[in-house]
């Protein structure tokens, strides 16, 4: 059972690069969402999604795309990399509409923009 | 100022103390708190869940949420060397579904044989 499964694990990128974090689970979970984690900062909320077809932004969603055309995957796109979008991204699933079912977290991607 | 408060550590005890983890929060609607277990280079998983006031317990870990001071803890009994990680609270208002959590800026915690 892989649960939730992001690649890569590590990318550097150059400001003004466009790349794409892919993120897949294999739940059937409804739920999917994007999250960063800087020092200090604790996790924040980028960009979610109720189900294939439906998003909507979180707290940070400036510079970040998502699409969600599948149940199985959520990709999240930088349009263009700056500096400040250095960060561990965390992509989760859940069930839906139940606080008993927790968030899956994958294991994340270490982005750096130079 | 930000809805949820957590002390970032880092906080360094030695095996077999009682460990005692905390968050403050400021926003009313509030009813649903957890606390995440994140090892390094992993991501979090769901360690406790409380809705609204009360304890929960679960082996060697206590959940409290007292909402009249709008503070949460966590308590780690006969901490282990296992235990280290770094410990976040998480929270949720009615409504808002699980995937609208807030959460704090997570605590980094060593067990010292």
């Amino acid at each position: 059972n892989a649960g939730v499964t992001q690649t890569p694990k590590f990318q550097v990128l150059k400001t003004g690069q466009s790349m794409t974090l892919q993120c897949a689970q294999d739940m059937n979970h409804e739920y999917m969402s994007w999250y960063r984690q800087d020092p200090g900062m604790g996790l924040r909320l980028i960009h979610y999604s109720v189900g294939a077809g439906i998003t909507d932004q979180g707290e940070v969603p400036n510079g970040y795309n998502v699409s969600r055309s599948t149940t199985e995957d959520f990709p999240l796109r930088l349009l263009s990399a700056a500096p400040s979008q250095t960060s561990v991204y965390f992509c989760a699933s859940s069930r839906p509409s139940s606080y008993n079912s927790p968030l899956h977290f994958g294991n994340g991607t270490r982005l750096t923009v130079t | 100022q930000k809805e949820v408060e957590q002390d970032p550590g880092p906080l360094s005890v030695p095996e077999g103390a009682i460990v005692s983890l905390n968050c403050t929060y400021s926003n009313s609607a509030f009813q649903y708190f957890m606390w995440y277990r994140q090892y390094s280079r992993k991501g979090p998983e769901l360690l406790m869940y409380t809705y609204s006031s009360g304890n929960k317990e679960d082996g060697r870990f206590t959940a409290q949420v007292d909402k009249s001071s709008k503070y949460i803890s966590l308590f780690i009994r006969d901490s282990q060397p296992s235990d280290s990680a770094t410990y976040l609270c998480a929270m949720g208002a009615v409504g808002e579904g699980a995937q609208k959590l807030v959460f704090g800026q997570g605590t980094r915690l060593t067990i010292n044989p």
